[in-house]
């Protein structure tokens, strides 16, 4: 199965300011890799899929790079909405896997 | 408007059985491939199971295959998760999710349902 290791496991932000999530995969998963948003007591949400292709809908400060085993979601000015927890997700091969998540608390 | 609707949990005893069910709505139903997606109490997700727009096709990750079917009707619009032989790991919010269009990504959610397995 691919590994997905997500880092760091929390980070603390501070609004407006401009934040980087990483995600690693233990085997190539070229750029089948997804990211989906989860706030409280909510469903998940998909932000970028195929690692860099924006969603309809999603806040243009949201962006996503990498290919192969490296990946990264930014944020580019974060705001108080965005205090959830991000997962990354690999559609390369079955089983299917998610990372287990950053969550993004307050400073 | 695409509307998810996950029904049918509960708490079921184990080695006991459990059908979910998920209307969707909103838009062609036949068209897309659709999963499940569970996620324990306070842990991460994981994936279940998906199946082929028509059917023929379905996949499970290790530890449900032989015990899981997913099924669909397509021209009730519904899917659903068969669960038999239920362990106390099987315990999660199982989200009924609709599949891009051009691989495994999960653009659609529903609102979840709770399966609790517990004597």
């Amino acid at each position: 199965d691919v590994v997905l290791t997500q880092s760091p496991a929390t980070l603390s932000v501070t609004p407006g300011e401009r934040i980087s999530l990483s995600c690693r995969a233990s085997e190539s998963v070229d750029t089948y890799l997804h990211w989906y948003q989860q706030k409280p007591n909510e469903s998940p949400r998909l932000l970028i899929k195929y690692a860099s292709q924006s969603i309809s809908g999603i806040p243009s400060r949201f962006s996503g790079s990498g290919s192969g085993t490296d990946f990264t979601l930014s944020i580019n000015g974060v705001e108080l909405e965005d205090l959830s927890i991000y997962y990354c997700q690999q559609g390369n091969s079955l089983p299917y896997t998610f990372g287990a998540g950053t969550k993004l608390e307050l400073k | 408007e695409v509307q998810l609707v996950e029904s049918g949990g509960g708490l079921v005893q184990p080695g006991r059985s459990m059908k979910l069910s998920c209307a969707a709505s909103g838009f062609t139903f036949n068209n897309y491939d659709m999963a499940w997606v569970c996620q324990a109490p306070k842990k991460g997700l994981e994936w279940v199971a998906t199946i082929s727009y028509d059917g023929s096709s379905t996949y499970y990750r290790d530890s449900v295959k032989g015990r899981f079917t997913i099924s669909r009707d397509n021209a009730k619009s519904t899917l659903y998760l068969q669960m038999d032989s239920l362990r106390s790991e099987d315990t999660a919010t199982y989200y009924c999710a609709r599949q891009g269009t051009m691989g495994p990504t999960w653009d659609y959610w529903g609102q979840g349902v709770m399966v609790t397995v517990s004597s």
